[in-house]
């Protein structure tokens, strides 16, 4: 099966600064791969996806490249805030039998310093 | 805007005890899932539905049923709950045949001892 390996664990930025979370995934046929944020107490919600037809997609501060080469696909946040602090979960989707199946990464715990 | 909702958000109970956790989605969507949250680990996936008395397993069923008997509704079953099943349960649901978001419930803390 897929297996999604996502670094850093733990990540503290300066606000302001930018911070970037990087992702790999085994299986070449998986073709989507989105990013949630879960704040502190809350549910994970979907902030960016992109398909595997697409190497870069962008919304205001948050962008994600893909490398289908390299199986590989990163978070970048730029001027960061403090509301950005939250654990970051990256996914790949693979078409599995018929249905979509999604493996999350281990999450990435951001903290951005005022 | 879709909505997601889990039966109880903090549930306590003992081991051996048969646990029910349920999950109601109201946007008509196909497919639903079972995720169990815990540090360092993420999110890994118990079980999934894509349509009504479907079920498939995930990545760690192990110990776990679930049950589908209403397109809305997809219910998790600890049959004898164990210690090593304290954790947080999220459940999921998203609509369609392809890829795309999955909307998350506010997930059940469950603690057993």
């Amino acid at each position: 099966g897929e297996n999604v390996e996502q670094h850093p664990s733990t990540l503290s930025v300066q606000e302001g600064d930018s911070a970037v979370i990087k992702c790999t995934y085994s299986d070449s046929a998986s073709n989507y791969f989105p990013w949630y944020k879960q704040e502190l107490g809350k549910r994970p919600q979907l902030i960016i996806d992109i398909r595997s037809n697409v190497g870069e997609k962008k919304d205001q501060r948050i962008a994600v490249t893909l490398n289908k080469t390299a199986k590989h696909f990163s978070l970048h946040i730029t001027e960061t805030q403090p509301e950005d602090s939250a654990v970051y979960f990256c996914a790949a989707s693979l078409n599995s039998g018929g249905y979509q199946k999604v493996t999350f990464g281990t999450g990435t715990k951001l903290q951005v310093i005022p | 805007d879709v909505k997601v909702t889990q039966s109880s958000r903090y549930l306590v109970k003992r081991t051996g005890e048969k646990v029910f956790l349920e999950c109601v989605q109201d946007m008509d969507h196909e497919n639903m899932f079972w995720y169990r949250q815990d540090p360092g680990l993420g999110l890994r996936l118990i079980y999934f539905s894509y349509d009504v008395k479907m079920k498939e397993k995930g990545d760690i069923p192990e110990g776990y049923s679930v049950s589908r008997e209403k397109k809305e509704r997809f219910s998790l079953i600890l049959e004898s709950a164990s210690t090593n099943q304290t954790s947080m349960y999220l459940c999921a649901s998203r609509g369609g045949q392809g890829v795309g978001e999955q909307y998350f419930g506010p997930g059940t803390r469950l603690t057993v001892t």
